[in-house]
Order: structure tokens, then sequence, then C-alpha cells
């Protein structure tokens, strides 16, 4: 298994610009999640989703778009890129079970400027 | 939700045992505790979880007394490499189980 899969690794961005993150697990995971973690802080949720076609907002979903088509993947879009946006991005998935834990990714760093 | 409290950081030498204390005093009935480990550029892994009492594994123990109100992480015989922000996450069957949120870690520094 390969686990939490993300691409790009990096990436850089002009102000107003849009992208997408892509987030792919291949653990039959119900459960996704989207982290921004900026420098030297903890981790901020954005969204999350328990199942194909069921999104919710976290701590910070402004600025910020989730769709969840299929069990696999989980991207996370960003329209009109800020510089409040730079970041480095953790996608993170789990099984329904509570006492499941979450399986990160290695992370998308991204630079607005 | 139940919101956790952690030390910023913490200092420790090689061969010393470190014990990192979580306070979550609204863990609600269903909960777990869970804690994770995070390195520089790395997204953070899974150390080790509990629901009540005593957990131990091959790397750490966590310790739960009966109020469930907080939660210890102790890491044996610290090495430079358990140099690393640690996060102590409460959740489970309680209501807003699905939206699992970090607190702000505690940032481990393991010195010679």
């Amino acid at each position: 298994n390969a686990g939490v899969t993300q691409t790009p690794k990096f990436r850089i961005l002009k102000i107003g610009q849009s992208m997408t993150l892509q987030c792919t697990q291949d653990m039959n995971h119900n459960y996704m999640y989207w982290y921004r973690q900026d420098p030297g802080m903890g981790l901020k949720l954005i969204y999350y989703s328990v199942g194909a076609g069921i999104t919710d907002k976290g701590e910070v979903p402004n600025g910020y778009n989730v769709s969840r088509s299929t069990t696999e993947d989980f991207p996370l879009r960003l329209e009109l890129a800020a510089p409040s946006q730079t970041s480095v991005y953790f996608c993170a998935s789990k099984l329904r079970d509570p006492n499941s834990p979450l399986h990160f990714g290695n992370g998308t760093r991204l630079t607005v400027t | 939700l139940a919101k956790t409290t952690q030390p910023i950081s913490m200092d420790s030498y090689e061969g010393q045992e470190v014990n990192i204390t979580c306070s979550h005093n609204n863990i609600a009935t269903n909960d777990y505790i869970t804690w994770y480990q995070q390195f520089p550029s790395q997204g953070p892994r899974f150390i080790i979880q509990g629901y009540k009492t005593k957990v131990t594994n091959e790397v750490a123990s966590l310790f739960i007394p009966a109020d469930r109100k907080s939660s210890t992480l102790s890491l044996p015989r610290v090495s430079l490499s358990d140099t690393a922000v640690y996060y102590c996450l409460v959740g489970g069957f309680s209501g807003g189980y699905n939206k699992l949120i970090f607190g702000a870690g505690t940032r481990l520094a393991v010195h010679p």
C-alpha cells in the first residue's frame, strides 16, 4: 500500500491564481481530512469528509473548496490564491472506527507571492 | 469538542525519561486519546492511543487517570531522534467526532 499520496510536493502560485491539491489513499478509508500548517504552528483543519459525496467545514474553510466523488480521492481547491494561504497542506485519512488513527501524507508546500 | 492544552515546549537530555501531559477537561464519555509525533517537513505519525488506565507499546506509554481529564505521554530513555513536536488529539463517538481538531502541540528538544 502507498498510504496517503499528495501531489504536488511543492508549488508557487501568483496572487489570484487557482490550483487543486491532490490527495489519494489506497487503504479504503472512509474519512479524509485536509489540514494546513503555517511555519512553527500547529495543524488547522480546513475541510473533512466522512464518505463519498459528503464534506463538511473545519476550522478555517474560507478560500478553499473540496469534493469527494470517490472513496480514494479528496482534492482541495484554492480559488483566487492569497499570500495568507502560504502554508504546508497535509491530507489525512482514517477508518470509521473511533479508535482508528489518522494516516497522513507527506504534505504539499505552497507559496503564494 | 474536547479542547486540549499542552506545554508549548520541553527540553530533555539523551537517556532521560520524558513525560508530556495533555489536559482535556471536557472529554466526552466515548472519546479516545491519541498521540502523534511530527518531525520537520513531515506529516504527523501515530504513536499511541488509549481510553483509560495505562497503555504501553514499543515506543511509549500512555497514562490516563480515572477521571480522564488529562493524559501523560511517557517516552523512556529519549534520544536525539525523539526531537519533534508531539500532539494529543481527543475524539470518539461524541458530537463532532468526525471533526478532529489538533491543539498547538509540545515541541520537545533532546540535547546531547
